[in-house]
């Protein structure tokens, strides 16, 4: 099945202990993103990459770090979470980032709590 | 920087009554998309309308693209508790490769 695979779904962690929240995709996307959803705020991404190596900033990417490495994964890192990055995460890929081609597959979502 | 607006930011509605969300960008858009978000669920897509001016229609839901291609709206005829949800729209950044999304309408659906 086509899908897009984060885990954990769910995190309770303490300020200033570094996690991952992985990111697969089994669709041979050449783009991945991720964003997080706030009440109010909608989906605001993070970052994306268009392909192995290329990654960008989105639009709040403080506290974040992300890697691309191989085509199929792209790990989102929090080097030193703060209560502020409590949030739900979602990972997102899609076959390419141009018109026509960009329509997003979503994983489940990373609900994260930061203490 | 670009910019996708999208309104009401609620709405509850008897189950029977129409809905609408309106989405606007503050750019010309090459296409837009909708997506719906089930409660505890994840974006789902739904559609993309590319052409200006172009109508799309799912069963009681109604897409509409605007002739500037700057807005979109997405209509809900004789709504059913199973509609129950967030419904965004978004739009490609102009020379990025961002999908700048609208912070969603929320459909609460009374039985």
């Amino acid at each position: 099945e086509a899908q897009v695979t984060q885990n954990p779904r769910y995190l309770i962690t303490v300020t200033g202990k570094k996690l991952t929240v992985t990111c697969s995709q089994n669709m041979n996307h050449e783009y991945m993103s991720w964003y997080r959803q706030d009440p109010g705020l909608g989906l605001r991404q993070i970052y994306y990459s268009m392909n192995v190596e290329v990654t960008d900033k989105g639009d709040v990417p403080e506290g974040y770090k992300v890697s691309r490495k191989e085509k199929r994964n792209f790990p989102l890192i929090l080097e030193s979470p703060s209560p502020n990055q409590t949030s739900l995460y979602f990972c997102a890929s899609s076959l390419f980032s141009g018109a026509g081609a960009n329509v997003l597959t979503f994983g489940a979502g990373s609900r994260l709590t930061v203490l | 920087g670009q910019q996708v607006m999208q309104i009401p930011q609620y709405q509850h509605v008897q189950e029977g009554e129409d809905f609408t969300t309106y989405c606007n960008s503050s750019t010309t858009l090459s296409n837009i998309q909708w997506y719906k978000q089930r409660p505890g669920g994840h974006p789902v897509f739904l559609i993309q309308l590319v052409k200006s001016g172009e109508v799309k229609k799912q069963k009681r839901l109604t897409f509409q693209f605007g002739e500037a291609k700057k807005n979109s709206s997405l209509h809900i005829t004789a709504t059913q508790t199973t509609d129950v949800g967030t419904y965004f729209c978004a739009g490609p950044g102009s020379n990025t490769g961002k999908l700048i999304f609208g912070q969603g309408t929320t459909l609460q659906v009374k039985p």
